[in-house]
This record gives structure tokens, sequence and C-alpha cells, in this order.
């Protein structure tokens, strides 16, 4: 069975400051990797998605992550953080083959931006 | 519509009354997903319907849950005969096509179960 682990419950990063979230998933095969941000009161919104090719992608907000085989991870970056990016993030695994699993999350973490 | 829009936004309900949450998706979107959202638990999925059918049921939390969509649009999630332990934040997700090219989410039910 798939699973995500999101080490970190907690990160407070200083505005301006760099940041990483790690991600560490467990899945038979390639997996369909996913970042969401989620902030209070709102739904999950999508921040960037790796499904092959290269291992460096590209979101939305000036967010990147990287997929590491090896390591089994799919850490999310940011070179430098805003308040506004102050949310919960979640990591989360899908199935090549479809849709009928759904998606496994990770139990997220809450990111604090300090002035 | 332009996104998935859930209702109600909030419910406050009695133990042991009947809810039913509501999940209008993207419009053209196929394939539409139940999460539930516990406090400290991240999401938990709960169904998944392609079309108008759901080829899974495993995933509900008990059989007092049952979903439904109907036209290939409109689903909704009945809760009966609740009980705390069901207060959670519902969210409601849709996709176009099998594959998990990323989900558009809705804002969620916050359901209190008193």
């Amino acid at each position: 069975a798939q699973s995500v682990t999101q080490p970190d419950i907690h990160i407070t990063v200083s505005e301006g400051a760099s940041l990483e979230l790690r991600c560490n998933y467990s899945y038979g095969a390639t997996p369909y990797l996913f970042w969401y941000v989620q902030s209070p009161g709102q739904g999950l919104q999508l921040l960037l998605k790796y499904f092959s090719g290269d291992t460096l992608v590209q979101g939305i907000k000036g967010f990147e992550a990287e997929f590491k085989r090896s390591q089994s991870s799919f850490n999310l970056r940011k070179p430098s953080v805003h308040w506004s990016d102050a949310a919960e993030y979640f990591c989360a695994v899908g199935a090549q083959g479809g849709g009928a699993d759904g998606l496994t999350f990770g139990k997220g973490t809450h990111l604090i931006i300090q002035p | 519509g332009a996104g998935v829009s859930q209702s109600p936004s909030n419910k406050v309900t009695e133990k042991g009354k009947d809810v039913e949450l509501r999940c209008d998706p993207i419009s053209g979107h196929t394939a539409l997903y139940w999460y539930r959202q516990s406090l400290g638990q991240g999401l938990e999925f709960l169904i998944y319907f392609q079309g108008n059918s759901a080829p899974d049921k495993s995933g509900l939390p008990s059989d007092r849950f049952s979903a439904e969509r109907t036209g290939g649009s409109v689903s909704t999630l009945t809760i009966q005969r609740t009980q705390q332990e069901d207060s959670a934040v519902y969210l409601c997700a849709s996709s176009f096509g099998w594959v998990n090219y990323g989900y558009t989410f809705g804002s969620g039910t916050r359901l209190t179960v008193v």
C-alpha cells in the first residue's frame, strides 16, 4: 500500500528566508506525486505535480519540488517565503493506473512565517 | 461551474440525525472524490466516482455512510445516525478523466455533531 510521510508537523521560517518541506513516500512503482496547499477555511490548491521526466518541477507561487527516486523523496522548496505562504502543506502520492484508489496524503506540515 | 462547489459550508447537527452533504463538480469533470479531514489526521479517502458509478465503496468508514452521483454531475454524501466522531471537514474534489492529473478541491463542509 502506498503511504506518505511528512516528518515536520510545524515549521517556522522568517519572511524572506528559504524553505524546504520534506516528503517521503512509499510506493511500489513510479508514483504520481503532488503538493497541495490549504489556507484556513479553504480547500486544497494544487501547487505542482510530478509524473515523469525532469525530476525538478516548477509550480505556482514560486514553489518547486525535486523527485529523488533513490531517497523516495519529493521535497518542496521556495527560495524566499512571503507572509502569504503561511498555510498547511500536503504531499500526496497517487497510482499511475487510475483514480480508483484516490490520492494518499501525508498529514501535512503547518508553515508559520515570522516577520 | 468555475470551481467545485460544496454545500452547506457549515453544518451543526444533533447526534443521531441524518445529514446530506452536496458536491457540484467542475463541469465536464468525470471523476469525483470525497475525502474526510479530521483534526490532526490528514485527509482520509472515502470514495471515488467515475461517471455515476463508484467501483469501490470500501473506503467509507461505516455502513452509516453512503454516496451517490447522478447525471455524472452532482454528488451527495449521506451520513445516517450521525455520531460525534463524524465531526470533520468533508472535502470533495473533481478531475478530468481517469488519471491522477491532480484534483480541484471544493472548500469543504465542516460538520459538527453535538
